[in-house]
């Protein structure tokens, strides 16, 4: 079975200092990987999406950038955090599942969300 | 630019009561609709439909697409407090492309 993992759990930084959040997918191989921010409990905007190593798709202009450095790792980083930048961010995977159906990649699965709090 | 609506934003029933909670949209080389629930963290899968006019059901959930009108609904029957949640709507375009979300609907059932 597919697992994705995200950490920390809970961040709270200064303004101005660095970011880096991880995570990981286990059971699957060339994922899509995505990240996502959300503010206020409300819709999920995305942030970037890659479709394999080394290839990440930016869908917002802001201070922040990903990385894609192995097949299933995708990293969230920012040099300087502004306090526009708290929010929940949540990373997400499509890929390959096989539930007694065709396989596709139409389903997206979610990690455990980072509550990121800039302060 | 491939656009989800959802409607309402936000809802408020007691328990018991029935809901619907709505979600068109508008893109280019529809592929299939996704509902998600999400409470505290992430959002989890409840249904994808693909197809015009099949209900999709689990439980006290049911979910039907219309790809002529462009829409889909979520219902909710016999509503409990666990169903308080934001239902997030998402559509799937052809090609390697992500999910497209709407705003989401945050229901509150009380009790």
């Amino acid at each position: 079975s597919q697992t994705i993992h995200q950490w920390p759990a809970t961040l709270v930084q200064p303004v101005g200092s660095p970011l880096s959040l991880e995570c990981t997918v286990e059971g699957t191989s060339n994922p899509n990987l995505y990240w996502y921010r959300q503010a206020a409990g409300r819709g999920l905007q995305l942030l970037f999406y890659s479709v394999g190593i080394g290839q990440i798709s930016s869908e917002v202009p802001q201070n922040l950038s990903a990385s894609r450095p192995q097949d299933r790792q995708f990293i969230l980083s920012s040099k300087k955090l502004l306090l526009s930048d708290s929010g929940f961010y949540l990373c997400a995977w499509s890929g390959l599942v096989d539930r007694g159906r065709p396989m596709s990649y139409n389903e997206q699965f979610f990690g455990p969300g980072t509550r990121l709090t800039v302060l | 630019e491939d656009k989800v609506v959802q409607s309402p934003l936000s809802l408020v029933v007691h328990e018991g009561d029935t809901v619907t909670l709505n979600c068109s949209y508008e893109v280019t080389n529809f592929r299939s609709l996704l509902w998600y629930k999400q409470e505290k963290k992430a959002p989890t899968f409840l249904f994808m439909l693909t197809s015009s006019g099949i209900e999709k059901k689990s439980g006290r959930l049911s979910s039907i697409l219309d790809k002529k009108e462009l829409f889909s609904i979520l219902n909710i029957t016999a509503t409990q407090t666990g169903d308080s949640a934001i239902y997030l709507c998402a559509v799937r375009v052809s090609g390697n492309t992500p999910l497209v979300f709407g705003k989401g609907t945050r229901l509150s059932v009380i009790a």
